[in-house]
């Protein structure tokens, strides 16, 4: 299937350091969008980033697109013990028709930052 | 609460028993989708109805799973004669009519329906 996949798997940082996530993905896109889910919950929208778009700022969130490389990174600046969750990346697949339509999700960078 | 609603929020239930799911999304939403996510995966689609009509459907939805949205409000997912390879996190997803032009999906989810089969 065409996922996007995080690296690393899992990250553990002190509170006050930066965490940076990074996503490839497989094909060309529209847009490329970062979730956060904390334990057994639904996940929340972070910040969307289009395909004409190579940064884009969010509060202590910083994303980068390199569609040429078909990667993305997601830096969290300063992180907080609340920022502890996994991170996913998604993206559609507008060459198989599915704009607007379904998201495909890579398996999540686990995010723990320690007191 | 105006966020999208799932119930029942943990479901458990025999192997061969079947199971039905309830999504409310926002309101102003006239595009749900359903996911699944099992441990240490991200979710995966498994269907999109804008408004009543379902407009598309991933092959994990095999026969043993149907989805509707009637009035194009709320959404049930069925899951007929469960196995315990069912056994996930059921997540669902709405997002609003996209403004002229846009070609991007900003999609809310749910809390999710984790369902147990023994």
């Amino acid at each position: 299937s065409q996922q996007g996949e995080e690296d690393p798997q899992a990250l553990s940082i002190q509170e006050g350091e930066n965490a940076t996530m990074n996503c490839s993905y497989k094909t060309s896109i529209n847009n490329l969008q970062w979730y956060r889910q904390n334990s057994g919950r639904g996940l929340v929208h972070l910040i969307l980033i289009r395909s004409n778009e190579r940064e884009k700022h969010s509060g202590r969130l910083r994303v980068t697109l390199d569609t040429s490389k078909k990667s993305s990174s997601l830096l969290i600046t300063a992180s907080r013990a609340a920022d502890t969750a996994s991170y996913f990346c998604a993206t559609d697949a507008p060459d198989r028709g599915s704009t607007l339509g379904r998201l495909y999700f890579g398996r999540g960078t686990q995010l723990t930052v320690w007191p | 609460d105006t966020g999208v609603s799932q119930d029942p929020r943990h479901k458990i239930t025999k192997r061969g028993q079947n199971v039905t799911f309830r999504c409310d999304p926002i309101s102003e939403h006239n595009r749900l989708y359903w996911y699944r996510q099992t441990l240490g995966q991200g979710p995966e689609f498994l269907t999109y109805f804008q408004n009543e009509a379902q407009l598309e459907k991933s092959r994990l939805l095999s026969d043993r799973f149907s989805a509707e949205r009637p009035k194009g409000s709320f959404s049930t997912l069925e899951i007929q004669r469960t196995e315990q390879g069912d056994s996930a996190m059921y997540l669902c997803a709405s997002s609003p009519p996209p403004g002229q032009g846009q070609t991007y999906n900003e999609q809310f989810f749910g809390p999710g329906t984790r369902l147990t089969v023994l």
